[in-house]
């Protein structure tokens, strides 16, 4: 079956500390994304990184972090530095980074910071 | 500036009523992409519908359909004999070349909260 895997489902840190919110795909797309969603909120894009080893800031990337190894996995570090980490935060991939193409995404992570 | 609006932020509606949500959207480019999202309450967005500024034809698939207006900038979502299982947040985006060149990124609106009552 193919998709896009994010884990966990919820994930609660505590203030001051990094934590890597992963994501894995098997659908053999080039491009991957993460976005944020806030409560009544649309999807804003964090990262995006249309081929390995390559990643660019999308309009909210303070505080974040990514890293492009493999074309399967764009793991997102949410670094202590990011004012208001707790959100929900969706992964997506496109066949590639044209605009033409539409982006599935993975069921999300809900992370929590006390 | 790019900019896609859902002016509803939620509708409720009874089970078997059609119902129309809104989109108008804001971009310079003459060759963009508009996109059409459901969220349900598990989280995951799921893809609906992809149509080009070229394509001006309304689409039907079962018992939705979207109408394309270029001359008003809206791109709007029909549910017809709604269900309660179309109860979800559902989203418009647009794809243009805001990040420069061909890149896809998605701009979203704040989306549009629909609840199907039986």
């Amino acid at each position: 079956d193919g998709g896009i895997t994010q884990s966990p489902k919820y994930l609660f840190r505590k203030e001051g500390q990094n934590v890597t919110l992963s994501c894995e795909q098997n659908l053999n797309h080039d491009a991957m994304y993460w976005y944020r969603q806030d409560p009544g909120q649309g999807l804003r894009l964090i990262y995006y990184s249309q081929i390995v080893n390559d990643f660019q800031k999308g309009d909210i990337a303070e505080g974040y972090s990514v890293s492009r190894e493999k074309k399967e996995s764009f793991p997102l570090t949410v670094t202590s530095a990011q004012k208001n980490p707790t959100a929900f935060y969706l992964c997506a991939s496109s066949i590639d980074g044209g605009r033409s193409y539409e982006q599935y995404f993975g069921p999300g992570t809900r992370l929590t910071v006390t | 500036a790019q900019k896609v609006t859902q002016a509803q932020t939620e509708i409720s509606v009874v089970e078997k009523e059609d119902v129309t949500l809104d989109c108008v959207y804001e971009t310079r480019d003459t060759t963009y992409y508009l996109f059409w999202y459901k969220q349900p309450p598990s989280g995951e967005l799921v893809f609906l519908i992809r149509r080009n500024s070229f394509d001006e034809q309304n689409e039907i698939s079962g018992r939705y359909s979207w109408n394309f207006q270029k001359s008003t900038s809206s791109f709007n979502f029909t549910i017809t004999a709604s269900q309660v299982v179309d109860s979800a947040v559902y989203f418009c985006a647009l794809s243009d070349s805001n990040y420069g060149g061909s890149q896809g990124n998605l701009i979203f609106g704040k989306g549009t909260k629909l609840s199907v009552k039986p």
